[in-house]
């Protein structure tokens, strides 16, 4: 079953404005990790942001911004003042434990950001 | 400080041979993950090596196997190559268990013709 949803596979901002990332997820743990990637077209994927799930604020790493509200499931990744670098894949991803002792991260299908001059 | 580094960066390969991916952490990180990417597709977790042992393992066939060197490094070997095994083979190091930050290289383009 899918666990990580990204609803808008392709999306355009105009240059300074903010735009709004989409995610949800779904996990039975109470103790797991939320991220959001940047891959550009060289394939390198970029970490941007990261949010716990017992974190009560919203985290912040300069522009980007992740809006959590927990009982919806949900992480979307807020950026701020786009510019025309920011056009790339940008995936929501979440770390679980299923259980065991380890963690592994789980993404979702992307969203491919395109900033327009 | 080098980051992650991932070799080599592009290879073309025949259905039915074997191949070998490798990736050197970042400084200082003791664990390595592995995910296959393809085309248009988030990154599928293969597995994931600490201590010179895999400790995670996502869903794939035995025909997926890795390693772990004293000095962190890994490798992905691939048999038996399928036309559905050509992907972005992506490498993260993290520092320890459960570590949030994890540092991705560049890649492997793997074809299988």
């Amino acid at each position: 079953a899918q666990k990580i949803t990204q609803t808008q596979p392709g999306m355009f901002v105009q240059e300074k404005e903010a735009v709004t990332l989409d995610c949800t997820y779904d996990t039975s743990d109470q103790s797991y990790g939320l991220f959001w990637y940047k891959q550009p077209s060289s394939g390198e994927m970029i970490f941007l942001i990261y949010q716990g799930s017992y974190d009560e604020q919203n985290a912040t790493e300069g522009r980007y911004s992740l809006n959590f509200q927990k009982a919806r499931k949900s992480a979307n990744l807020v950026i701020s003042a786009s510019q025309l670098g920011d056009s790339a894949m940008y995936f929501c991803a979440m770390r679980e434990s299923g259980g065991t002792s380890y963690d592994k991260v789980i993404f979702g299908p992307g969203t491919s950001l395109s900033v327009i001059p | 400080d080098a980051g992650v580094t991932q070799s080599p960066t592009h290879l073309i390969k025949t259905r039915g041979q074997q191949v070998t991916l490798r990736c050197s952490p970042k400084s200082g990180h003791d664990t390595v993950s592995w995910y296959q990417q393809a085309l248009g597709q988030g990154p599928q977790f293969i597995f994931q090596y600490y201590e010179e042992e895999e400790r995670q393992r996502g869903n794939f066939p035995d025909r997926f196997s890795g390693h772990q060197f004293p000095n962190y490094s890994s490798e992905l070997n691939v048999n038996a190559l399928l036309l559905g095994d050509s992907a972005l083979y992506l490498c993260a190091s993290s520092l320890g268990a459960g570590a949030f930050e994890a540092f991705f290289g560049q890649g492997t383009r793997l074809t299988v013709v």
